[in-house]
């Protein structure tokens, strides 16, 4: 009920080209969905972050998409640069974060975008 | 800049040495965490503070605490570091919504 699964766990793209890495969850109550972006030697930073009640948001050459039917929500990196390698981590979560709430993290996928 | 702040950024302790990692905050968030992060792995929760309550994972060793006096500060002490111990230690806090890190103290035990 409290996992997030992410997939691929690395992937390898071409600059200029798109980046997709999905995540799937289990428990219907969250409704807060971020992606975090982590470089060698810094914290994870929150990339962008989407709510259930759209379907996609957009900013700049990031792009979330989200379907709740199938619980699965999606980055997509358009136009793939070099200084996009990194770490990328999804995560789950209720947006109203309470003493018992827990933000659940994908195991990661480690973007490599070859210049 | 609000930000998350942690010291140090390196540190080096002997087998078994006490060790105390901080963390500061100028966010005024009231929830703040302390992750583990072994590389290639992602950020495993340790414990938090929602406002004054603690909160301490299950699968947390007993070897590590924490410490939260005031708003703004929070620190874990590891108190007989074993090498397994080795790993980035990630503070964040959060409001409502998304998690803000700080850059994290590397733990070397020899």
């Amino acid at each position: 009920q409290q996992q997030v699964k992410q997939s691929p766990q690395s992937l390898i793209v071409q600059k200029g080209g798109i980046s997709i890495i999905n995540c799937a969850y289990e428990n219907t109550a969250f409704d807060y969905f971020p992606w975090y972006q982590q470089f060698p030697g810094k914290g994870p930073a929150l990339l962008i972050a989407i709510r259930p009640d759209v379907s996609e948001k957009k900013e700049g050459r990031f792009t979330i998409s989200f379907n709740k039917s199938a619980k699965q929500f999606s980055l997509h990196i358009m136009d793939s640069q070099p200084g996009d390698s990194a770490t990328y981590f999804c995560a789950a979560s209720r947006r109203a974060v309470s003493r018992d709430d827990k933000i659940i993290f994908g195991k990661g996928t480690r973007l490599h975008i070859l210049p | 800049d609000a930000m998350v702040i942690q010291n140090p950024r390196y540190q080096v302790t002997q087998f078994g040495k006490p060790v105390t990692l901080s963390c500061s905050q100028t966010l005024n968030h009231n929830v703040m965490y302390w992750y583990q992060q072994k590389s290639s792995q992602a950020p495993k929760l340790l414990f938090h503070y929602y406002d004054k309550d603690f909160n301490n994972e299950a699968d947390t060793p007993d070897n590590f605490q924490s410490r939260r006096p005031n708003t703004s500060f929070c620190f874990l002490d590891i108190r007989s570091p074993g090498l397994g111990d080795a790993a980035m230690y990630l503070c964040a806090t959060s409001s409502q919504g998304p998690l803000h890190f700080g850059n994290g103290t590397r733990l070397t035990v020899t």
